[in-house]
């Protein structure tokens, strides 16, 4: 079972305009990783905040993190139509001696020229 | 290699028959790990190696899926007897240890007919 949930489930927008997608998780945590994917491709590492961080930026990305709530959001700002793809947050979570990448459902946005 | 490297691409396969896919990690990278998505969905966690030890095999969903890295670098998942509720894009991912992101290959689908 899966154990981040994204929302919302689908998103579509103009280019130009921001992008807010929010992951919600159940246990502690490492750290969570945001990824995205385009249709039929790998996933792509965009950013990681630690669990003892609140926000990070990278580019047009600005991740958030409330440990106290158990979630996290992902703006993405003056989006592109390049960036219509699937956003997956992933949470890394200690087990057995190694750090397990655990997925959410993902957010598929699509930005419209 | 410069990425994760994932054969076949694409693979049709009659239902009953025994499959096998390939990863090849980034070269000295240390854990790798399996993931099964299906349509729409999130990634889910398979199993994972650390060097040639699979420490975690408690997502692979019967006995009918096996996986190994015999060598500590390239890895073969197995499925056996394969179903159509086994169509699915395998993915696999690699890193180089703790507290980074994770390096993903482009993913095998399966489709089982």
């Amino acid at each position: 079972s899966q154990q981040g949930e994204e929302d919302p489930q689908a998103l579509s927008i103009q280019e130009g305009e921001n992008a807010t997608m929010n992951c919600s998780y159940k246990t502690s945590i490492n750290n969570l990783q945001w990824y995205r994917q385009n249709s039929g491709r790998g996933l792509v590492h965009l950013i990681l905040i630690r669990s003892n961080e609140r926000e990070k930026h990278s580019g047009r990305l600005r991740v958030t993190l409330d440990t106290s709530k158990k979630s996290s959001s992902l703006l993405i700002t003056a989006s592109r139509a390049a960036d219509t793809a699937s956003y997956f947050c992933a949470t890394v979570l200690p087990s057995g001696g190694y750090n397990k990448l655990i997925f959410g459902a993902g957010t598929r946005l699509a930005v419209h020229p | 290699g410069a990425g994760v490297s994932q054969s076949p691409r694409y693979k049709v396969a009659k239902r009953g028959q025994d499959v096998a896919l390939r990863c090849d990690p980034i070269s000295g990278h240390v854990s790798l790990f399996w993931y099964q998505q299906a349509l729409g969905q999130g990634p889910e966690f398979l199993t994972y190696f650390q060097n040639e030890a699979q420490l975690d095999k408690s997502g692979l969903p019967s006995d009918r899926f096996f996986a190994e890295r015999p060598e500590g670098s390239v890895s073969t998942l197995k499925i056996q007897r394969t179903q159509q509720e086994d169509s699915a894009v395998y993915l696999c991912a690699s890193s180089a240890g703790e507290g980074g992101g994770y390096t993903f290959g482009s993913g095998t689908r399966l489709t089982v007919v």
